[in-house]
């Protein structure tokens, strides 16, 4: 069973358009929901994280906004640039000792 | 210079033969994992370590052995290989186990099976 489900699996948006990246997830005792972004041929990092305290967390063009009743987020990209053509990963620390990801976004944004 | 590094960085196996991937981490951090990556299963949990203990194991199969000799060390023995193991193989560590630590990975161990 898929703890963390992403969607849609690609998207393609031209430069300087928003692009949303949607998350939900299933246990609800998640606490932490960072967003880590791959790029080809490199290693995922970290790109932002929220608590469920907040319902938003917002970094430079970067904005996740959170529904806890929904169990649902979204990563907004505004202002998108070619320099962020990348996978985006959702992922959640389960109760248990693992961080689960979700099966990822590939970003291309079309200059 | 990465400060999680891992060895090697490509590699092709002959189906049924046995690898070891190394990983050391130079973060000082205290929990190490493994994932997996393939096209198939993107950035798959296999195990997590903390202290040199392991904590969590997602692997249905033995094959797969984690080895920690030293805390900075997580080293992965794969036995028995098949042309499904095929994928790459992150080394990833955070400073504790707990919920809101940053994963950091290393740069990946590419393995092809033939």
């Amino acid at each position: 069973q898929q703890q963390v489900r992403q969607s849609p699996q690609s998207l393609t948006v031209w430069e300087g358009e928003t692009a949303i990246l949607n998350c939900s997830y299933e246990d609800s005792t998640f606490d932490y929901f960072p967003w880590y972004w791959q790029f080809p041929r490199e290693s995922p990092a970290l790109l932002i994280a929220i608590r469920p305290v907040s319902n938003k967390k917002e970094d430079g063009r970067f904005t996740i906004f959170f529904n806890k009743r929904e169990k649902k987020l979204s990563l907004h990209i505004t202002d998108s640039q070619p320099g962020d053509s990348a996978t985006y990963f959702c992922a959640a620390p389960t109760g248990g000792y693992k961080v689960v990801f979700g099966s990822g976004t590939r970003l291309l944004v079309s200059p | 210079d990465p400060k999680i590094i891992q060895k090697p960085k490509y590699l092709v196996a002959v189906t049924g033969s046995e690898k070891i991937l190394i990983c050391e981490q130079y973060l000082g951090h205290n929990a190490m994992y493994w994932y997996r990556q393939s096209a198939k299963k993107p950035l798959e949990f296999m195990f997590s370590y903390s202290y040199q203990k392991l904590m969590d194991n997602q692997t249905a199969s033995s094959r797969f052995q984690p080895q920690s000799s030293k805390k900075n060390h997580l080293d992965l023995q794969i036995t028995a290989l098949k042309p499904d193991d095929s994928a790459t193989y992150f080394c990833a560590s955070s400073q504790e186990l707990n919920s809101g630590n940053t994963l950091y990975f290393g740069e990946g161990s590419r393995l092809i099976v033939v």
